[in-house]
């Protein structure tokens, strides 16, 4: 099975800081890579796929890179209402997996 | 408006049985790959199950044999039928349309395996 690593586990950031998390796969995956938003209480959201793609209706201060075993995901510039934790999800292989989670919160 | 509302979660006794429903709206279950995931308390989140639109489905190894996803295509639900529950399954349980790429995901429903 894949093993997905993201990292941090959670960081503190002030708003209009850049903030980066990144997530690697244990084996090539190419680029069957999501990254997903979830809010206290509330159900996940995708915002990236396919490692890149901004998925309609999320700003543009969202974006992800990357292919094969190494990934990124950035917020260009923090806002408040981005306080959430952020997952990776693999498909390139069953089982489908998600990193540990990301939890970001504001300095 | 593409909707999931899940129901059927619970307190249920450690060996005990629960079916999850899913209902849809905005689209056709049956035209698309649909998935389970769940999230113990406190924790990330876990790939369940997947059910494909020819009908194919695939478990994660921590349930197969005990849980069964299944559709219902005239009332557009999907459905995860949970058997010999254990307290490792105690989660909040949602289903979410796609496979691989997962969106929109319901509000999710709450499954407590206890004695």
């Amino acid at each position: 099975d894949i093993q997905m690593t993201q990292s941090p586990s959670s960081l503190s950031a002030s708003v209009g800081d850049r903030v980066t998390i990144t997530c690697q796969a244990s084996q090539d995956i190419s680029n069957y890579l999501n990254w997903y938003q979830q809010k206290p209480g509330k159900a996940p959201k995708l915002l990236i796929y396919d490692a890149s793609n901004l998925e309609t209706g999320v700003p543009s201060r969202f974006s992800g890179s990357g292919s094969g075993t190494d990934f990124t995901f950035t917020i260009s510039s923090l806002q408040p209402e981005d306080i959430a934790t952020y997952y990776c999800q693999q498909y390139d292989n069953l089982p489908w997996a998600f990193g540990q989670g990301t939890k970001v919160e504001i300095k | 408006e593409v909707q999931l509302v899940e129901s059927g979660g619970g307190l249920i006794q450690p060996g005990g049985s629960l079916r999850l429903s899913c209902a849809a709206s905005g689209f056709t279950v049956s035209s698309n790959y649909m998935s389970w995931v769940r999230q113990a308390p406190g924790k990330g989140l876990e790939w369940v199950s997947v059910i494909y639109s020819g009908g194919s489905t695939y478990y994660a190894d921590s349930v197969k044999g005990r849980f069964t996803i299944s559709r219902d295509n005239s009332k557009n639900t999907l459905y995860l039928q949970m058997n010999s529950l254990r307290a490792e399954d105690t989660a909040v349980y949602y289903c979410a349309r796609g496979g691989g790429v997962v969106d929109p995901w319901g509000q999710g429903t709450l499954v407590t395996v206890s004695s």
